[in-house]
């Protein structure tokens, strides 16, 4: 079965508000990773990337947070925009290859 | 750098049918990957290289071949396409090991088997 989830499948949010995005992973062994960006049409886009030994992490209008103890790992999208919208992958690494999880698709409204 | 590319963007396909998908990177990368997705689903991965003449499979190969005879190239291989193969195959490739670098994805193909 599939080590890396996400909560929910859809998230809709208003323009200008902060995105929340939840992934959960149950190999604890897992020590990176990426958050992953896909527009229609197109392939998945790097976004952003975590190791272990981090619990935050921040880049532009993104923020990743990994809590280790309950095996969670978050993408946060501040100010969201309607470009934002797209389907949003976590991946973990899993020996040296990256597992996938389902997806969240963000819909932004105007 | 155009990065990774794939050909064909689109390609339709009868029962029995064999093709390859076409991959390309020009950023010198040692690792390559070639992945599936369904819809409303993510990326497993087929088959992946650690460097040219090396080859090893994924999470779901059966029904695929991969050759690895540069750095740059990475063919995906249909042999006797079934309509369980209709999907979004994407190409990937990476500087290091998949765990521990960026992936970087090609544009995708899009094949439908009927």
């Amino acid at each position: 079965g599939e080590s890396v989830g996400l909560h929910l499948p859809t998230l809709s949010v208003q323009e200008g508000d902060n995105s929340i995005i939840n992934c959960a992973y149950s190999n604890s062994a897992s020590d990176y990773f990426i958050w992953y960006k896909q527009e229609s049409g197109k392939g998945p886009q790097f976004i952003i990337d975590i190791r272990s030994n981090m619990d935050k992490r921040q880049g532009q209008r993104v923020t990743v947070l990994l809590n280790k103890t309950v095996k969670h790992l978050s993408l946060q999208i501040a100010a969201t925009q309607p470009g934002d919208s797209a389907v949003y992958f976590c991946a973990e690494n899993d020996d040296y290859k990256l597992s996938f999880g389902a997806g969240t698709t963000v819909t932004v409204r105007a | 750098n155009a990065g990774v590319t794939q050909t064909p963007k689109f390609r339709i396909l009868k029962i029995g049918q064999s093709m390859t998908l076409q991959c390309t990177q020009d950023m010198n990368h040692n690792y390559m990957y070639w992945y599936r997705q369904d819809p409303g689903m993510g990326l497993k991965l087929i088959y992946y290289s650690v460097g040219a003449g090396i080859t090893d499979k994924g999470e779901v190969p059966n029904g695929y071949n991969v050759s690895r005879s540069t750095t740059e190239d990475f063919p995906l291989r249909l042999e006797l396409a079934a309509p369980s193969q209709t999907s979004v195959y994407f190409c990937a490739s990476s500087y290091g090991a998949g765990g521990v670098t960026t992936q970087y994805f090609g544009p995708g193909t899009r094949l439908t088997v009927l």
